[in-house]
C-alpha cells in the first residue's frame, strides 16, 4: 500500500520567515495530493491540493509543488504569521479509482511562528 | 450547509466494554470515512461508506466496524476495547465522486480506554 513519509517533525520559524514542509509517497499510482493543517483541539482542515497533472499551485502565501518522477511534493509558506502555527499534514490517494476516498497521511509538522 | 458532526465529542470506557460513534456528514455528501489518530501513529484510515456499503478498509482488526444509513449517516463501534484504542476517532465526509475527493472532516471524538 501507499507509504507518505513527511519531514521535518517540527518547524520554528519567525514571523514573516518562510516554512517549508517536504513529504515523499512510494505509490506511483497516487495522483491526488492535499495538505491538511490541524490548529490545537481542532479539526483538520485542508488548506490546499494538488494533483498529478500539475507541478505547482498557489493561493496567495500557500503553494504546493509536485515532482511526479522523484514522488515528492512540499508545502511552501512565505510570509509566516502566528496564525500559520498548527500542525501540517500531507496525503495522497488515487483519484479515478474505487480508493479515491482512502487518504494516506504523512505523520505532521509542528509549525511554530515565533514573533 | 452544516458542517460535519460528531457525537459524542469524549468517551470514558473501560477495557472490554464497547463503544459506538456517530457521525453526520455535510448535507448531499454520500461518503463517510473514518481516521484514527493518535500522537505514535498520526492519522490513519479505518474504513469508508459510501451509499451504506463499506468501500474501503484500512489495517484494523475485525474489533473495529461500521455501518452507513440510507440518509448517509454513518456509524463506527469498537468492541472489546483495549487500551491502545484511545485516541481521537475522526469522520471526513465527501461527496464520494472518484475524479473529486475533497474530504471534509469532523470535530472527533476523543475516546480514553481505561
Amino acid at each position: 500500500g501507499e507509504n507518505v513519509e513527511q519531514h521535518p517533525s517540527t518547524l520554528s520559524v519567525q514571523e514573516g520567515d518562510s516554512a517549508v514542509i517536504k513529504c515523499t509517497y512510494s505509490d506511483s499510482a497516487s495522483n491526488y495530493f492535499p495538505w491538511y493543517k490541524q490548529e490545537l483541539g481542532k479539526r483538520p482542515q485542508l488548506i490546499i491540493d494538488i494533483r498529478s497533472n500539475v507541478g505547482e499551485k498557489k493561493d496567495q502565501r500557500i503553494a504546493v509543488t509536485l515532482n511526479k518522477t522523484a514522488k515528492h511534493f512540499s508545502l511552501h509558506i512565505t510570509e509566516t504569521q502566528p496564525e500559520d502555527s498548527a500542525v501540517y499534514f500531507c496525503a495522497a490517494s488515487r483519484l479515478n479509482t474505487g480508493t479515491a476516498s482512502k487518504l494516506t497521511f504523512g505523520t505532521g509538522t509542528r509549525l511554530q511562528v515565533t514573533l | 450547509k452544516a458542517g460535519v458532526t460528531q457525537t459524542p465529542r469524549y468517551l470514558i470506557k473501560t477495557r472490554g466494554q464497547q463503544v459506538t460513534l456517530s457521525c453526520s456528514p455535510i448535507s448531499g455528501h454520500r461518503s463517510v470515512s473514518w481516521y484514527q489518530q493518535t500522537p505514535g501513529q498520526g492519522l490513519q484510515f479505518l474504513f469508508e461508506y459510501f451509499s451504506e456499503t463499506q468501500r474501503n478498509k484500512g489495517n484494523f482488526p475485525g474489533r473495529f466496524s461500521g455501518r452507513q444509513f440510507s440518509n448517509s449517516r454513518s456509524e463506527m463501534n469498537v468492541s472489546t476495547l483495549e487500551l491502545g484504542d484511545s485516541a481521537l476517532y475522526l469522520c471526513a465526509s465527501s461527496q464520494g465522486l472518484a475524479r473529486y475527493n475533497e474530504q471534509f472532516f469532523g470535530p472527533g471524538t476523543r475516546l480514553t480506554v481505561l
